[in-house]
């Protein structure tokens, strides 16, 4: 199974950009990228999931070097509701290897 | 549309006694998970069921939890007895997985044990 290291915290004020670095040195060729969001209280929730390069959709981009042994999560112009717990991933998109959470990165942002 | 639906939200029991977690999928996804996620720490799969069939049950402890999906739709987790390491929120998710999808997965809420 791939695993994953991620910073156990960070810290941001509101309106910054924000890159959250995942490493992923075992990464397998059928394996994706994926982030999930997690608020007190309630279940992860899907962001993001790239191959290679660059993926963007309305909430933040995914940046995957080419060897792709880590990627980086953008969140542009953060806010307090952005407060949370983010989850790298790494899988195969059918699932036949089981995702693995770690601890994740804890984001707090502050006024 | 309804999103996965677990009931209940909140449970508090001594140990030793039966508890039972109920999970209703997203409609259509024919994948689902149970997660247990202690204080701090990200989730820890349970058993993933493909329809009614249970494909991964490796990290369930099977002396104490069982789970089932009759009919490959809703699920349903129990803990007996009840021991106080138990204590920790139980994540439902579900996903619907043809070829070239994502893979999403889909949580609910939570159900959050409490053993005294």
């Amino acid at each position: 199974l791939a695993k994953t290291t991620q910073p156990i915290s960070m810290d941001s004020y509101e309106g910054q950009e924000v890159n959250i670095t995942c490493s992923h040195n075992n990464i397998a060729t059928n394996d994706y990228i994926t982030w999930y969001q997690q608020f007190p209280s309630q279940g992860p929730r899907f962001i993001i999931q790239g191959y290679k390069t660059k993926v963007t959709n309305e909430v933040a981009s995914l940046f995957i070097p080419a060897d792709r042994k880590s990627s980086t999560l953008s969140l542009p112009r953060v806010s307090l509701s952005d407060t949370a717990v983010y989850y790298c991933l790494v899988g195969d998109k059918q699932g036949n290897t089981p995702l693995v959470f770690g601890k994740g990165t804890r984001l707090s942002v502050i006024a | 549309e309804a999103g996965v639906v677990q009931s209940p939200r909140y449970k508090i029991i001594e140990k030793k006694q039966p508890v039972a977690f109920w999970c209703n999928p997203i409609s259509g996804h024919n994948t689902l998970y149970w997660y247990l996620q202690n204080l701090g720490q990200g989730p820890e799969l349970l058993i993933r069921y493909e329809n009614e069939e249970a494909v991964d049950d490796s990290q369930l402890p099977k002396d104490r939890f069982s789970a089932e999906r009759l009919k490959g739709v809703d699920s349903t987790l129990k803990i007996q007895p009840a021991e106080l390491g138990d204590s920790a929120v139980y994540l439902c998710a579900s996903s619907l997985r043809p070829r070239g999808s994502t893979g999403e997965l889909f949580f609910g809420e939570g159900s959050r044990l409490t053993v005294l």
